[in-house]
């Protein structure tokens, strides 16, 4: 499977800290993908990063990408209660999309 | 961007019977797809959905099980037949936009008794 493993699988911390996720994939992509999902509702867009670029910024996101260790992580500074969700990577091959496992991250207010 | 709708955002249904579900989005896009979401883990491929020809199915998803219509680019069904407890899931539609970012719809949520 190209699905990838995410760690950790949940994670609490207090609003004003940092929250950082990491994703690891098994196979070559064309770009990665984060996803925030609210209590088993559809997903949303977080930021795409090209398997080229190294490093991306979103607000109060940031993306790595580490190509040769085929694996990402995802930043999340200054937590606020509403980032509560559950947190997911998804690798893109061309037309095919496969998600990792995914983070839940609960910020207590 | 696209605005995707899903019908019945939930449904309790009982085993042996079969249920659709219809996703419909604002814009002709090429590319839809089909996912499930077991309870409390990450989302599997399905099937792609495409338009004027047969889905193409991901291993372990078959169309006797998953049968798909895409009339057109706006619209697609997902069918989960003879339906089990085991297919208890959320069902997420999703379509490509751009360059490569997916867009989901709200999801249907089944429960099969």
């Amino acid at each position: 499977s190209q699905q990838g493993e995410e760690d950790p699988q949940a994670l609490s911390i207090q609003e004003g800290e940092n929250a950082t996720m990491n994703c690891s994939y098994k196979t070559s992509i064309n770009n990665l993908q984060w996803y925030r999902q609210n209590s088993g509702r559809g997903l949303v867009h977080l930021i795409l990063i090209r398997s080229n670029e190294r490093e991306k910024h979103s607000g109060r996101l940031r993306v790595t990408l580490d190509t040769s260790k085929k694996s990402s992580s995802l930043l999340i500074t200054a937590s606020r209660a509403a980032d509560t969700a559950s947190y997911f990577c998804a690798t893109a091959d061309f037309n095919k999309f496969y998600f990792g496992s995914g983070t839940k991250l609960n910020v207590k207010p | 961007s696209a605005v995707i709708s899903q019908k019945p955002s939930r449904d309790i249904c009982q085993r042996g019977t079969s249920l659709t579900i219809q996703c419909q989005v604002d814009s002709q896009v090429t590319m839809m797809f089909w996912y499930r979401q077991q309870p409390g883990q990450s989302l599997t491929l399905i099937a792609t959905a495409n338009q004027g020809s047969e889905a193409t199915y991901e291993s372990g998803f078959v169309i006797d099980k998953f049968p798909i219509s895409r009339p057109n680019l706006t619209f697609s069904t997902l069918t989960v037949s003879n339906m089990s407890p085991e297919d208890s899931s959320i069902y997420l539609c999703s379509v490509v936009v751009g360059q490569a970012t997916q867009y989901f719809g709200p999801g249907t949520r089944l429960l099969v008794l």
